[in-house]
């Protein structure tokens, strides 16, 4: 069990489809982040909010559309997705404040775009 | 932020010590060491960090060199759970962190 949670754990879609992923936290951090990982290979970094405002954007794509309603929900829109994007994708959070502060992290969902 | 370089597996037999090695030469003063493991189809766990000093808690010990160009994450006694792969990541302080994950070393613990 973590105390991130992210849902759902698993999602087909077509490549026409509309879906947004979801994570919540309770621990009052202020942090929040995406992070997309294939088959294999290392988490890779896509968005940092903090305070709800996004402060780092690495460059995804706009198919990808992230949203911080509120301190503890942060959500992931995706539209047109192609094929390639299938991946695990997995929510974070953390404090802001604190220098030493780890990224807790959910355990993901599994896209997979058909 | 600095870089790491990690091998890329290990084997460990179970009840032993297991010491994972990451070398982070270009690390600055201000960048601390993180490690998470990530054990198959769950995200990533913290496990410790440490900037100067040689840190431990109840999970494991870090043991970072004098000029923090390498440092070693000790499992004392590893156990068949702690299966997983293990990333060294130098970050700096940034507000929110841009923890960004390298290659990472797959440990495998044998019975």
């Amino acid at each position: 069990d973590t105390e991130v949670t992210q849902t759902p754990k698993h999602l087909v879609m077509g490549m026409t489809n509309k879906k947004s992923l979801k994570c919540e936290q309770h621990m009052g951090h202020r942090a929040m982040y995406w992070y997309k990982q294939k088959a294999k290979k290392p988490p890779e970094l896509m968005f940092v909010y903090s305070y709800e405002k996004l402060s780092i954007n690495e460059s995804v794509p706009s198919r990808f559309s992230p949203e911080c309603p509120n301190s503890s929900l942060l959500n992931l829109h995706l539209h047109a997705l192609q094929p390639e994007d299938s991946a695990l994708y997995l929510c974070a959070s953390s404090q802001v404040h604190r220098e030493n502060s780890p990224l807790h992290f959910g355990n993901g969902t599994r896209l997979t775009v058909t | 932020d600095a870089k790491t370089t990690q091998p890329t597996s290990m084997d460990c037999a179970e009840g032993r010590a297991a010491n994972l090695p990451c070398n982070h030469s270009t690390i600055s003063g201000n960048e601390y060491v993180y490690w998470y493991r990530q054990i198959h189809s769950q995200g990533p766990q913290y496990i410790i960090h440490g900037l100067k000093n040689n840190e431990t808690n109840e999970m494991a010990s870090l043991i970072i060199t004098e000029d923090r160009k390498s440092s070693t994450l000790i499992l004392p006694h590893a156990t068949l759970r702690d299966t997983a792969v293990y990333y060294c990541i130098v970050s700096r302080f940034q507000g929110a962190q841009k923890l960004v994950f390298g290659q990472g070393t797959r440990l495998t613990i044998n019975p």
